[in-house]
């Protein structure tokens, strides 16, 4: 299945901890996009990289989040020193050629929940 | 800033029937809308979309209509099926050089057998 693969499907962190999240895109895309959805609310964008290059990082919040897709590897959500807020089904995304006709393919999602 | 709104949190049908989702949206830059399905606990899969330059797409039981004067979409499924029950959200592109979606609150369709 070459379907976009997110782990892990559920995480549990305290206040204070960090968190990493992963996501490995379909086989022969090279575009990422990361979605947060808040509970009751819609998806909202966070960031979209190309392989090693983060074009687009409009929706992150200014601190503590950040995001890279190495050239080898997947693509890392990165989250430090998480807050109950940050608690939310994190989705990430992936397309050929990041063109604005293209549709994304999503992962099954991580579900973070910080205590 | 909500560029993409979908003011019906929900909707229930008998199956059977037509379900018509509604979705509007204030950038005129946007070109190109879709819709995705979303199960509990899943991703969300693509349905249907539309370019800006169409005013009607068709596949199978799914059909999206863009009245763009309006700013307005809808997503008619018919005959609607117990296993149509879903979160549907309403996506569209086009206001930056990106394929970036921008997505409505999502409504949630609810078909009774």
């Amino acid at each position: 299945n070459a379907g976009v693969m997110q782990n892990p499907r559920h995480l549990v962190r305290r206040r204070g901890q960090e968190a990493r999240l992963r996501c490995s895109p379909m086989k022969g895309h090279s575009h990422v996009y990361w979605y947060r959805q808040l509970p009751e609310e819609g998806l909202k964008f966070m960031v979209y990289l190309q392989k090693e290059n983060i074009i687009d990082e409009s929706g992150m919040p200014k601190e503590r989040f950040s995001a890279e897709f190495p050239k080898e590897g997947p693509s890392i959500l990165r989250i430090q020193q998480v807050v109950r807020g940050d608690s939310a089904a994190y989705f990430c995304a992936s397309s050929p050629q990041g063109a604005t006709n293209e549709k994304l393919f999503f992962g099954s999602g991580t579900q973070l929940s910080v205590l | 800033d909500q560029q993409v709104k979908q003011n019906s949190p929900s909707l229930s049908v008998q199956e059977g029937r037509i379900s018509i989702l509604n979705c509007d949206y204030t950038n005129s830059m946007f070109d190109y809308f879709l819709w995705y399905k979303k199960y509990p606990a899943e991703g969300p899969t693509f349905l249907i979309s539309i370019s800006s330059i169409k005013d009607k797409n068709e596949d199978g039981r799914f059909t999206v209509f863009l009245n763009k004067s309006a700013k307005h979409l809808s997503l008619h499924i018919v005959p609607s099926q117990p296993g149509d029950s879903a979160v549907y959200f309403c996506a569209a592109s086009g206001s930056s050089n990106t394929g970036k979606l921008i997505f409505g609150q999502g409504t949630t369709l609810q078909v009774k057998p």
